[in-house]
């Protein structure tokens, strides 16, 4: 059984579309995040949700808008897609004081 | 704020040689630190983590952390490296609490038979 699971695994598309990337856990973890992976592979936190709440919004675009239906998914819309964009996402989840997330495999986005 | 530090962008070792990754932070208070590892179009798989204070840390598949709080380093190693150890290696930091992790900039680990 797969912990973290991402859809699409590959995202091509246009400039100035609307996308989104779903992602579901079956651990029961309470908190889920999102990390961007540039093209240098640098991994930076873009959104952390607890219990369905929003805890931590990083320096985000607000065309990002992550949402949590329940506390075992976390899906990333993306409105007027940049070419800046283009990045890998990675979806994630945790618990506890100090274990470690447990990370999807990604989602490859391209823009055109 | 809490950061780390991955010095080398690259590694190469030869097959059966010991082998280390390197990492230094910056924290405050008592934070965790972990090691991932990424397989070319993959996610982030855990290998260890350490709780400030351990000096010798056992992980996944024969890897190993040291320790070393007067230095501020956590380095990663293997006694005897493979040539599928190949890949992305991060090296993160956590604070207290479920917090996300801070990650360094990664190090390409290249094992030559």
């Amino acid at each position: 059984d797969t912990a973290v699971s991402q859809t699409p695994k590959y995202l091509v598309t246009q400039m100035g579309n609307d996308k989104s990337i779903k992602c579901e856990q079956n651990l029961g973890h309470d908190t889920m995040y999102w990390y961007k992976q540039d093209s240098k592979k640098f991994l930076k936190i873009m959104f952390s949700y607890n219990n369905k709440e929003l805890i931590i919004n990083e320096t985000v675009p607000n065309r990002f808008s992550p949402k949590s239906p329940d506390k075992a998914h976390l899906n990333l819309h993306i409105n007027s897609l940049e070419l800046g964009d283009s990045a890998v996402y990675f979806c994630a989840s945790g618990t506890g004081e100090g274990q470690p997330q447990h990370f999807g495999d990604g989602t490859r986005l391209s823009i055109l | 704020a809490q950061s780390v530090a991955q010095p080398e962008d690259q590694v190469n070792v030869a097959e059966g040689n010991p082998l280390t990754v390197k990492c230094t932070y910056s924290v405050s208070g008592n934070p965790y630190l972990f090691w991932y590892v990424q397989y070319p179009n993959r996610g982030l798989q855990f290998l260890l983590k350490c709780i400030t204070g351990d000096n010798l840390v056992k992980g996944s598949y024969g890897f190993e952390a040291e320790f070393n709080k007067s230095q501020t380093s956590f380095h990663l190693k293997k006694p005897s490296a493979l040539v599928s150890d190949s890949a992305l290696y991060f090296c993160a930091v956590r604070d207290t609490g479920n917090t996300p992790l801070v990650f360094g900039k990664g190090t390409r680990l290249s094992v030559i038979a």
